[in-house]
């Protein structure tokens, strides 16, 4: 079974700084896809980027990038000019394209920002 | 739209008694999804349906049951409840054709205690 692994429990940035988040996946299959969700303390579960295994060109969103290393299983999520909105639960996820209903999240990485 | 919406928000159980978890998406989206989220922990499937009348479980079902009447609505039954099913649960849905790496909605979550 695919596992994910966040290493970083807690994690902190200074505002306007550049923050990265760790996560590394094991996997045989090599069609798939990978996210980062961010979870306020509201609870409520944002997308915040996603990466097509095939693609080899990592994925930006804004503020938002990835580092995506197919051969190392690793895709890291990098924030800059951080801000204290950013402030989160932020969640590594997994999913094949062979089985799109099964979604493998890692544990979590906690993010402070401070002002 | 209202999105993915759950009720109750707040729950609690005594063991041994059994609820059902409310989730309606206003999206027409096919696939629907239920997870639970533990201390610590990311989230795990419990059973998704690809469309009504069909549903599967997925990675921890024990305890559970689930119906899918119709597209927009998804419950969550607990059957004698159990401390070990204290957690909060999340519904999600997705708009998907099989392949793809399709965004979940998520639903702010239903947080359940079981003493």
């Amino acid at each position: 079974a695919q596992t994910v692994t966040q290493s970083q429990p807690e994690m902190s940035v200074q505002e306007a700084e550049t923050v990265t988040l760790s996560c590394t996946y094991d996997t045989s299959e090599s069609d798939y896809y990978l996210f980062w969700y961010k979870q306020p303390p509201s609870r409520q579960m944002i997308l915040v980027i996603r990466q097509e295994a095939y693609k080899q060109q990592n994925a930006t969103e804004n503020r938002f990038s990835v580092n995506f290393q197919k051969a190392a299983k690793s895709f890291s999520l990098k924030i800059s000019d951080s801000q204290l909105g950013d402030a989160a639960m932020y969640f590594c996820a997994y999913r094949s394209a062979y089985n799109n209903n099964d979604m493998r999240f890692g544990a979590g990485t906690r993010l402070t920002v401070k002002p | 739209n209202a999105g993915v919406t759950q009720t109750p928000k707040f729950r609690i159980l005594k063991i041994g008694q059994s609820m059902t978890l409310q989730c309606t998406q206003d999206m027409n989206h096919n696939y629907m999804y239920w997870y639970r989220q533990d201390p610590g922990m990311g989230l795990k499937l419990i059973y998704y349906s690809v469309g009504a009348g069909i549903t599967d479980k997925g990675e921890v079902p024990n305890g559970y049951n689930v119906s899918r009447s119709t597209t927009e609505d998804f419950p969550l039954r607990l059957e004698l409840a159990a401390p070990s099913q204290t957690s909060v649960y999340f519904c999600a849905s997705s708009y998907s054709t099989g392949v793809g790496s399709y965004e979940q909605y998520f639903g702010p979550g239903t947080r359940l205690t079981v003493t």
